[in-house]
């Protein structure tokens, strides 16, 4: 099984927003809802931001959104502040896997 | 809180086995509610799933990986384990324990711990 597919780099301006793609296939995002997304910032262990497509957690602010279309999901970061400057993965389960996408950079400009 | 913590030698030569232990507080591994899942991520590359284990002591590991990995607990120390027998540099990255809810979704991660696989 191959890795989830996501853009190596994003960017966007302070306060902007700014959408990260998870391509999979119609095995694992396309079939499950349990599409999760997280936060790493360097040095640093990962942080639950997305969990089930669209759920947050508590603690996670209402910036952060999740969605999904087919067998694309996407985390959506609206009014981007510095502290997002972070890599962002996402995950999805396959019925005997869970798979991760390989990582996207957003850099706030 | 929930914290996870992993211990286990920084430094394996190759062909040896690499054991990892990982300490939870703030809640028990005898919980039926949890997963306890060791992932991985290799310098500069993303994140790869091993396995998980439940407070039963049933397994599950990632079927793209070599069958070289083993998952145990012991709920007396509230630590679960993992083992890697004949690593290789291919090995080398920094192991994290996390807690699995059963929708897939890690939600509470230990710091992370770097193995390197050298002579």
């Amino acid at each position: 099984q191959s890795a989830l597919t996501q853009p190596p780099s994003a960017s966007g301006s302070l306060g902007q927003s700014v959408t990260i793609s998870c391509t999979g296939t119609s095995s694992d995002i396309g079939a499950y809802n349990y599409v999760s997304w997280y936060q790493q910032h360097p040095g640093k262990a990962p942080k639950l931001l997305i969990y089930e497509v669209n759920k947050r957690p508590s603690g996670v602010p209402a910036r952060f959104s999740g969605s999904k279309s087919g067998n694309t999901a996407s985390l959506t970061v609206s009014g981007l502040q510095a502290e997002d400057e972070a890599d962002y993965y996402c995950n999805s389960y396959t019925g005997d896997n869970r798979l991760f996408g390989g990582g996207t950079k957003l850099t706030v400009l | 809180q929930v914290q996870l913590q992993e211990s286990g030698p920084g430094l394996v030569k190759p062909s040896q086995t690499l054991s990892l232990t990982c300490t939870v507080s703030g809640d028990s591994i005898n919980s039926p509610d949890y997963f306890w899942s060791w992932i991985r991520q290799s310098p500069g590359k993303g994140l790869e799933w091993i396995g998980y284990i439940y407070y039963s002591g049933t397994t599950y590991y990632n079927p793209s990986l070599r069958s070289l990995f083993a998952i145990s607990l012991d709920m007396s120390k509230n630590q679960f384990y993992l083992k890697l027998t004949s690593v290789t540099a291919a090995d080398t990255a920094v192991y994290y324990c996390a807690r699995e809810v059963p929708s897939a979704t890690f939600d509470y991660w230990g710091q992370g711990t770097l193995v390197t696989v050298s002579s």
